[in-house]
């Protein structure tokens, strides 16, 4: 079974703060993702990778940033945390030419930012 | 761009209920459709899945038909459990971006009482 790890589950930081958050996949999967999950609003693309040192922009990624310096992580990097940003983070990972093979999520992070 | 309507929640009924959770979409070009779930504390999980036009997904008593006419994946179960009380997720994946880069719904809330 792919398992997709995530550093912390629950994560307090100051506003101002540089946040990074940890993901680690065992299945030698190429795309890597990051979500927002928020309350009436769903989950929101962040960024994604689909290959070392590649990422692209999703829908939201104004405030973040990303770093993929091996296969198997994704990090994502909140600059200077503001409260906004106080939220629910998935990681999910995906294999190159996947077709139909399903997302594989990992148990998400829950920021605040106080 | 594509997107995905589901009804808002909670959606609460007794065991043994019959559910239905309505999800319509828009996308151009034909895409694939998903069921996700996500149990307490965890991350997503795929459910079920259709990939064109009057394909029926099914899995643990669940089942969605894919309506190309009526542009719905509507997801049903004719009995729900206890634990089949989770967030559900409808979203839609497109061909042109490898059905990676999924498009979510805002999520349905169910909650089953014994």
């Amino acid at each position: 079974d792919v398992k997709v790890t995530q550093s912390s589950r629950y994560l307090v930081k100051r506003t101002g703060e540089k946040v990074f958050l940890e993901c680690v996949q065992d299945m030698d999967h190429e795309n890597m993702f990051w979500y927002r999950q928020d309350p009436g609003l769903g989950l929101r693309l962040i960024y994604f990778s689909y290959d070392v040192k590649m990422k692209e922009k999703g829908d939201i990624p104004e405030g973040y940033s990303v770093s993929r310096e091996k296969k198997e992580r994704f990090s994502l990097i909140l600059e200077s945390a503001s409260t906004n940003q106080t939220s629910m983070y998935l990681c999910a990972s995906y294999p190159a030419g996947g077709g139909n093979s399903p997302l594989h999520f990992g148990n998400g992070t829950r920021l605040t930012v106080t | 761009g594509d997107s995905v309507t589901q009804m808002e929640g909670p959606v609460t009924l007794s065991e043994e209920a019959f559910l239905t959770i309505n999800c319509t979409y828009t996308a151009t070009g034909y895409p694939s459709l998903f069921w996700y779930v996500q149990y307490p504390g965890e991350g997503l999980q795929l459910l079920l899945k259709a990939t064109k036009a009057d394909d029926k997904g099914s899995n643990k008593g669940f089942e969605a038909t894919y309506r190309k006419e009526t542009t719905s994946f509507h997801l049903e179960k004719g009995s729900v459990q206890v634990s089949d009380s989770a967030v559900y997720f409808c979203a839609l994946g497109s061909r042109d971006t490898g059905f990676q880069k999924l498009v979510f719904g805002t999520g349905t809330r169910l909650l089953v009482s014994p």
